[in-house]
């Protein structure tokens, strides 16, 4: 089966740098994404890893480690506008073919 | 708006009432995805199609929904006999089936609200 864990939430003040981890397990990976979701919108994407290692995206950075079933997503120079769910999600051919299946999201909530 | 478009965005129906959501895709796409979406939880998978093949299926849907993509590009979802326990919001996705990331695309979503 399918089970991505991350945190329900986290806070932070502006200009912090932040850590979102994310663990999984998987019978077919082939992929994880990170997407942030505002409040009452659509989710938008962030990142993609599907190799180990670090991806650097701007402010935003996304690691994985196949072999740990762990990935984060690292928020830097963190901004009023970053408040967000961050929603960490698996491509798992086994389970649902090339749909991603999405864990609960972490609300992070940036204050000034 | 060349984006992922779905209607209604609100729908507020009475138990046991049929509903029907409407998605258009981004026009190249060739992947379309179906999501559930409860407050603080992340999108649930419903459902996805590669251009008119439906090809999976969540356990979780029940026979009471049903996706169609007729011609490969909108697709519809229709939910019968609803109950409170299908107030949601729920979201389609696109994608493009090959050359990169898979990365899905998300409408605004339809919410829908059971009385």
């Amino acid at each position: 089966g399918q089970n991505i864990d991350q945190p329900t939430e986290m806070t932070a003040t502006e200009g912090a740098i932040v850590q979102i981890n994310c663990t999984y397990q998987t019978s077919g990976f082939n992929g994880l994404f990170w997407y942030q979701q505002h409040a009452g919108e659509a989710p938008t994407f962030l990142s993609y890893n599907v190799l180990d290692g670090l991806e650097e995206k701007g402010r935003f950075s996304s690691f994985l480690s196949r072999s740990k079933g762990y990935s984060y997503l690292l928020l830097k120079e963190l901004q009023m506008k970053d408040s967000a769910s961050y929603l960490c999600a698996v491509r798992d051919y086994s389970q649902a073919g090339t749909a991603l299946i999405f864990g609960k999201g972490t609300t992070l909530s940036v204050s000034s | 708006d060349t984006g992922v478009s779905q209607n209604p965005r609100h729908k507020i129906t009475k138990r046991g009432q049929n509903v029907t959501f409407r998605c258009d895709p981004i026009s190249e796409h060739n992947r379309l995805y179906w999501y559930r979406q409860t407050l603080g939880q992340g999108p649930e998978f419903l459902t996805y199609f590669q251009n008119e093949a439906q090809l999976e299926k969540s356990r979780l849907l029940s026979d009471r929904f049903s996706a169609e993509r007729p011609k490969g590009s909108f697709s519809t979802l229709e939910i019968q006999r609803t109950e409170q326990g299908d107030s949601a919001m729920y979201l389609c996705a696109s994608s493009f089936g090959t050359g990169d990331t898979g990365e899905l695309f998300f409408g605004e979503g339809s919410r829908l609200t059971v009385l």
